[in-house]
């Protein structure tokens, strides 16, 4: 089973800082996902990536499969990136669906 | 982009009811969906893959009797609770496999469930 853990689990900055969230996996993986979850529950798919960086707006993924690590960051951060960032994992561990993190709780301040 | 819709977005029930959930891919087909579940504070556990035409696979410590899961089309599966108790209460987020090479998975907007 491939063990996913994300730090910080809580994160709180003031905004227009540069945000960094960091997950590691335990398992060679096929893909990475960072997934962002609002409060009321539903969730967007930033990222899938499976090597190298990927860049959308404000937000950058990158992943080293070698050291099984990936980062996602946020620049400029505003109060609407508050959120909770989840990295997810496919294939490892014989899994078929996704294996998440637990999760990072992010609050940006004005 | 790939559009994955769940229905109910919430649900209230009272203990011993049965509820089905929807999960319909919009714009694309999907021969695999997954069905999870989140208890607060905690992170997403897969319950089960649901393949097209075939019988799903549960997760070890899921119920299959409890959770039945039919994925009759290319488009939609349904979860059913049975005999649902307010220990069942929990957030349930299924998402669509998008035939790839990377097997992207898009995620619908979840459904509350409580059971009274």
């Amino acid at each position: 089973k491939n063990e996913v853990e994300q730090s910080p689990q809580n994160l709180t900055a003031q905004e227009g800082e540069f945000i960094t969230i960091n997950c590691s996996y335990s398992v060679g993986i096929s893909a990475l996902h960072w997934l962002q979850q609002h409060p009321g529950g539903g969730i967007v798919s930033l990222f899938m990536l499976s090597s190298g960086k990927k860049k959308h707006g404000r937000l950058i993924a990158t992943i080293n499969i070698q050291e099984k690590h990936s980062s996602l960051h946020i620049t400029a951060s505003h109060p609407r990136d508050s959120a909770v960032y989840i990295c997810a994992v496919y294939g490892g561990g014989g899994a078929d669906g996704l294996t998440f993190g637990k999760g990072t709780h992010l609050i940006i301040q004005p | 982009g790939a559009v994955v819709s769940q229905h109910p977005s919430r649900v209230i029930c009272k203990s011993g009811t049965s509820v089905k959930i929807e999960c319909r891919s919009l714009d694309f087909q999907a021969t695999t969906m997954f069905w999870y579940r989140q208890f607060p504070k905690q992170s997403l556990m897969l319950m089960a893959t649901s393949n097209e035409g075939s019988k799903a696979t549960y997760e070890q410590g899921v119920e299959k009797d409890k959770f039945l899961i039919n994925h009759a089309s290319l488009t939609l599966s349904t979860l059913t609770v049975t005999s649902a108790h307010p220990e069942d209460s929990s957030f349930y987020i299924c998402s669509a496999q998008l035939l790839s090479s990377y097997n992207e998975q898009f995620f619908g907007p979840g459904t509350r469930l409580t059971v009274l």
